[in-house]
């Protein structure tokens, strides 16, 4: 089945500092990635759209400049959580849709658990 | 915009009861329908998706979902629940513009 990659699986940080997640679709190619937040007793929080070659598209309320979202490959997709605040502690999870038509369901990487002191 | 409401937070079931857990979207065009499930530990993984077609749809390990367009409905099923099913219960749904959005998550605890 298709696997997504996501790395690292646990980060802690300190607060100011920059942290990159990767994620990664390993057996396919995928046009689209989505990244999620989960709250804890929450349910996922859709944070942004991610197309390959193009400018990511964020869901309202998400900082653009605060979460930076790099497509550059049809198996890459990079979230990068620039100045971090214990407050952006979370974890976050990334999907992605096969690049072989709108129907086919999301794949989901395990996600990461950051923690920002 | 999309809503995905899903009513029952926590469930507790003895293993070989029936189970029925309740979705109900808010979208007014066509929508896609998925139900995943995260085991304790690990990442989603879909059980069972609606595009087209039968309304009754069957997914993995037993379980089912029955697609009611009139009541914006799309309850998960499973007549005879067991242990290694405590996990957590998504409902999600895809509009349009291709997000999917998620329901809120239906905790669910099998008694052996």
């Amino acid at each position: 089945g298709a696997v997504v990659s996501q790395h690292p699986s646990r980060v802690i940080c300190k607060s100011g500092t920059s942290v990159k997640i990767e994620c990664r679709s390993l057996d396919f190619q995928a046009t689209t990635m989505f990244w999620y937040r989960q709250f804890p007793k929450k349910s996922l929080m859709l944070m942004a759209t991610s197309n390959e070659g193009s400018k990511a598209t964020y869901e309202q309320g998400v900082e653009k400049d605060k979460f930076l979202i790099n497509h550059a490959s049809l198996t890459l997709s990079t979230l990068t959580v620039t100045s971090a605040h214990p407050e952006d502690s979370s974890f976050y999870i990334c999907s992605a849709r096969p690049a072989t038509g709108r129907n086919s369901p999301l794949h989901f990487g395990n996600g990461t658990r950051l923690t920002v002191t | 915009a999309q809503s995905v409401s899903q009513h029952n937070h926590h469930v507790i079931l003895s293993e070989a009861a029936s189970l029925e857990l309740g979705c109900n979207y808010s979208y007014g065009g066509t929508v896609n329908l998925f139900w995943y499930v995260q085991y304790p530990g690990q990442h989603l993984q879909l059980l069972l998706k609606y595009f087209s077609g039968d309304p009754l749809v069957k997914g993995i390990k037993g379980f089912e979902a029955e697609f009611i367009k009139s009541k914006f409905s799309f309850n998960l099923r499973k007549p005879s629940v067991q242990w290694s099913d405590t996990a957590e219960y998504f409902c999600a749904v895809r509009g349009w513009d291709d997000k999917i959005i998620f329901g809120k998550g239906t905790r669910l605890h099998i008694l052996p």
